[in-house]
């Protein structure tokens, strides 16, 4: 069974950068069939898609967020991380990190509980 | 970006109930909805994808169905693990984007 897990601070001053992992259990991140992603979902809100790394190392992000945001995969410790830079209050979200399938209909079959990350100073 | 309008926001309703929760595209598309249920501090969980394919280990009282704008999610008989939020995806076209969710409570 795969499992995901975000790991992070949970307080992150306004200007500063956001940094959180996301660690993989249960199968390899390396598998060529997914590509690992992340998301927010600010208090009362939908989720929203932040970005997504596959196994070669190729990138897609938010055009809303694609200035600020870096995906990253690190296939040795099975982790992949999201940083996100000068940070706002508005920022302020619960971030998952899922997988998901490269193959139609590109469905996210495993996720992370989530993290709450607050913007404050 | 496709906007996914989700309805209703909340749901009262009992166990044995059925229930139905509607997503309605901002442009039509055939297929590409999947939909995931949240409890509280869990990760979310895929029950249907391709808009009406029930995902693995979900039960065969979550179906799916719809084409073009408009998607339906329903919950033939609740039980009382049901009680949770529901939101659907679409992933005809990037970026992927959800409904606000539905929160279904107990009566």
């Amino acid at each position: 069974q795969v499992q995901l897990q975000e790991s992070g601070p949970g307080l992150v001053k306004p200007s500063e950068t956001l940094s959180l992992t996301c660690s993989v259990s249960g199968g390899s991140i390396s598998s060529g069939s997914y590509y690992w992603s992340w998301f927010r979902q600010p208090a009362g809100r939908g989720l929203e898609w932040i970005g997504r790394i596959y196994t070669s190392g190729s990138t897609n992000y938010n055009a809303s967020l694609k200035s600020r945001v870096t995906i990253s995969l690190d296939t040795s410790k099975n982790q992949f991380s999201l940083k996100l830079n000068s940070v706002i209050a508005a920022d302020t979200a619960v971030y998952y990190c899922a997988r998901g399938d490269t193959r139609s209909p590109f469905y996210f079959d495993y996720w992370g509980q989530g993290t709450l990350v607050t913007v404050s100073s | 970006d496709i906007q996914m309008t989700q309805s209703p926001s909340s749901l009262s309703a009992s166990a044995g109930d059925r229930v139905t929760i509607t997503c309605r595209a901002s442009q039509t598309f055939n297929g590409y909805v999947n939909w995931y249920q949240q409890k509280s501090g869990d990760a979310p969980k895929l029950l249907i994808y391709a808009a009406s394919s029930l995902y693995s280990g979900v039960p065969s009282r979550f179906s799916g169905s719809g084409s073009g704008t408009d998607f339906i999610l329903t919950i033939s008989s609740l039980q009382p693990e049901d009680f949770a939020t529901y939101f659907c995806q679409q992933s005809y076209s990037m970026p992927p984007t959800f409904g606000q969710g539905t929160k279904l409570e107990i009566k």
